[in-house]
């Protein structure tokens, strides 16, 4: 569903500790899921994707786990860094494809601390 | 590769006129723009889907008169909000997919600030 007029969750962890951001999808007809960076004032960045036949996958120091039962999406950072310090939206689309269109969800505030 | 930007990246307007915001895809042909508004600590939420020579998809409660989009090539989409007001304020922020590819690629986004 849309988000309207809420505060963003926030994650505050030390930085080399892993990180788990968690998401619900409300569109149980989502087949191809997304996760996406934004840094303030800039636009979203691809972080990973996953497809509904699949319940993993991982990436360079991120796994995406997809858990279609409960609607339940989860990014996994593994040895946190400053760097990682973002906004993180997870976002869905119902066709398959990541060329239409996407619903996002929430978000979440990522801080790490040296 | 796969680079989109946008122009101007802010912009202060006053109450009642327009702004055009442009969304570039610089190194591939994009057959699909979207145009997404985010408003401070809050998510993106789809205003439009815009295809090449062809009117634009608005989603519900957008006012297609208010804001217009247009998608004249295969590598420029524009955003027009018209007789903008302080509550057009937002962050305006686009996306291209390239033809037969599996990706949405974000523009920086637009800060826009109606006084």
């Amino acid at each position: 569903g849309e988000s309207v007029g809420l505060h963003l969750p926030t994650l505050s962890v030390q930085e080399g500790d892993n990180s788990i951001i968690n998401c619900a999808y409300s569109n149980s007809a989502s087949d191809y899921f997304i996760w996406y960076k934004q840094e303030s004032g800039k636009g979203p960045q691809f972080i990973i994707d996953i497809r509904s036949n699949m319940d993993k996958r991982q990436g360079q120091r991120v796994t995406v786990l997809l858990n279609k039962t409960v609607k339940h999406l989860s990014l996994q950072i593994a040895a946190t860094q400053p760097g990682d310090s973002a906004v993180y939206f997870c976002a869905e689309n119902a066709g398959g494809t990541s060329y239409g269109k996407l619903t996002f969800g929430q978000g979440t505030i990522l801080t790490v601390h040296p | 590769g796969a680079v989109v930007s946008q122009h101007p990246s802010r912009v202060i307007c006053k109450s009642g006129t327009s702004v055009k915001i442009e969304c570039r895809s610089l190194d591939f042909q994009a057959t699909t723009m979207f145009w997404y508004r985010q408003f401070p600590k809050q998510s993106l939420m789809l205003m439009a889907t815009s295809n090449e020579g062809s009117k634009a998809t608005y989603e519900q409660g957008v006012e297609k008169d208010k804001f217009l989009i247009n998608h004249a090539s295969l590598t420029l989409s524009t955003l027009t909000v018209t007789s903008a007001h302080p509550e057009d304020s937002s962050f305006y922020i686009c996306s291209a997919s390239p033809r037969a590819a599996n990706e949405q690629f974000f523009g920086p986004g637009t800060r826009l600030t109606v006084l």
